[in-house]
């Protein structure tokens, strides 16, 4: 079975922080995500990689950066934490299928919390 | 451009009778459609999903979605609701502007079965 897992399941910073939240995936994944989920706004798109080293900008990209510096890492970065940063985030990978049909396995979230 | 709509946050239905998560869609290519579960503080599930072929497909947990081109929707099934069924549902489309798998995610909807 795909095994997406998360650093941290729950996790409270101070204003201006800087925050790692680290995501590693067991399957040899080429392309890996990270989401925010908020109540009413479902879940949208950060930044996401399809390879090492490689990222692309998501839907809501601002106020945070990514590193992938191997295949099976992704690490999502607020610079300095703000309180609208405050929400569910989940990780999720899925290989380079044939037809792109493949599905993402997510990771079992960080709820982070930004006083 | 892509979207999907979930035009029901709440579905409220007793435990044995059908029910019926709405799903419409709107995409540029072909619609490859996700459903997943999201349990409480959990990350996402994978349930089923639609590439091509059979109009009705069959998922984990009893659950199956009918593909309909014409109304542009996949609706999410099951003949017989449990408690354990009550969870977050989210609908996703293959979101065609970008590479690398991306998905498009509805809002939600908050399913739950009364016993």
């Amino acid at each position: 079975d795909v095994k997406v897992t998360q650093s941290s399941r729950y996790l409270v910073k101070r204003t201006g922080e800087k925050v790692f939240l680290e995501c590693v995936q067991d399957m040899d994944h080429e392309n890996m995500f990270w989401y925010r989920q908020d109540p009413g706004l479902g879940l949208r798109l950060i930044y996401f990689s399809y390879d090492v080293k490689m990222k692309e900008k998501g839907d809501i990209p601002e106020g945070y950066s990514v590193s992938r510096e191997k295949k099976e890492r992704f690490s999502l970065i607020l610079e300095s934490a703000s309180t609208n940063q405050t929400s569910m985030y989940l990780c999720a990978s899925t290989s380079e299928g044939e037809n792109l049909q493949d599905t993402q396995y997510f990771g079992p979230g960080t709820r982070l919390t930004v006083l | 451009a892509q979207s999907v709509a979930q035009p029901e946050d709440q579905v409220n239905v007793a435990e044995g009778n059908p029910l019926t998560v709405k799903c419409t869609y709107s995409v540029s290519g072909n619609p490859y459609l996700f459903w997943y579960v999201q349990y409480p503080n959990r990350g996402l599930q994978f349930l089923l999903k639609y590439i091509t072929g059979d109009n009705l497909v069959k998922g984990s947990y009893g659950f199956e979605a009918e593909f309909n081109k014409s109304q542009t929707s996949f609706h999410l099934k099951k003949p017989s609701a449990l408690v354990s069924d009550s969870a977050l549902y989210f609908c996703a489309v293959r979101d065609w502007g970008t590479g690398a798998n991306n998905l498009f995610f509805g809002t939600g909807t908050r399913l739950t079965v009364i016993p």
